[in-house]
């Protein structure tokens, strides 16, 4: 089973690039890495998946590199709504309906004006 | 589609009383799970269905905790009796797997405080 960690918290300034890195030493060859932003009250929310190299998509970029034991959240000039909880979750489509997944403990970003 | 819909968004029992939680799933979507948050322990996988029938329920915490999924369109998720270190926040998502990768859509949440 994939254990993830993440940094607990981040400071960032409006308008900065801002990286958050996910640890998954034990990351197993059909693992998929999926990052969730999640505000108070609400439910976690999908931002970006991938399983290796990089993927880009409007809101974030997510880098992964060969070996797959780490993979990296970029969120673009950041603004202060993007304030708020970033998870990321190791998962695997086992064989037949099964499932494994690993959320991480999760990193509170906070975006200072 | 409306997303994934929780009911009741907040519940405040008393310990002893039965608690159910209900959800809706995402239109088309064929996995359904439910998910505890705690400071903590922070989300904890409790159970998951796959086309209404239970997969893996090794999350459940206790005897005390049940899940069943009567059609496509509707879970519960019940605790009875309940005790006041269920006080949680209990989500529920659902996907539709695609390839090797999933992608869950969560609900709002229901907020349960058990006194």
């Amino acid at each position: 089973l994939a254990k993830t960690t993440q940094p607990i918290s981040m400071d960032s300034y409006e308008g900065q690039e801002v990286n958050i890195t996910c640890s998954h030493n034990n990351i197993a060859t059909n693992d998929y890495i999926t990052w969730y932003q999640q505000f108070p009250s609400q439910g976690p929310r999908f931002i970006i998946q991938g399983y290796k190299t990089k993927v880009t998509n409007e809101v974030a970029s997510l880098f992964i590199p060969a070996d797959r034991k780490s993979s990296t959240l970029s969120l673009p000039r950041v603004s202060l709504s993007d304030t708020a909880v970033y998870y990321c979750l190791v998962g695997a489509l086992l064989g037949g309906s099964a499932r494994q997944l690993t959320f991480g403990s999760g990193t509170q970003l906070t975006v200072l004006p | 589609d409306a997303g994934v819909i929780q009911s009741p968004r907040h519940e405040v029992t008393e310990m002893g009383q039965e608690v159910t939680l209900r959800c809706k799933p995402i239109s088309g979507h064929d996995y359904l799970f439910w998910y505890r948050q705690t400071m903590m322990r922070g989300l904890e996988l409790l159970i998951y269905f796959n086309n209404n029938v239970p997969i893996d329920d090794s999350g459940m915490p206790e005897d005390r905790f049940s899940a069943k999924m009567p059609n496509a369109s509707f879970s519960t998720l019940k605790i009875q009796p309940s005790e006041p270190r269920d006080s949680a926040v209990y989500f529920c998502a659902s996907s539709s797997t695609q390839g090797v990768e999933e992608t869950q859509y969560f609900g709002p949440g229901t907020r349960l405080l058990v006194l």
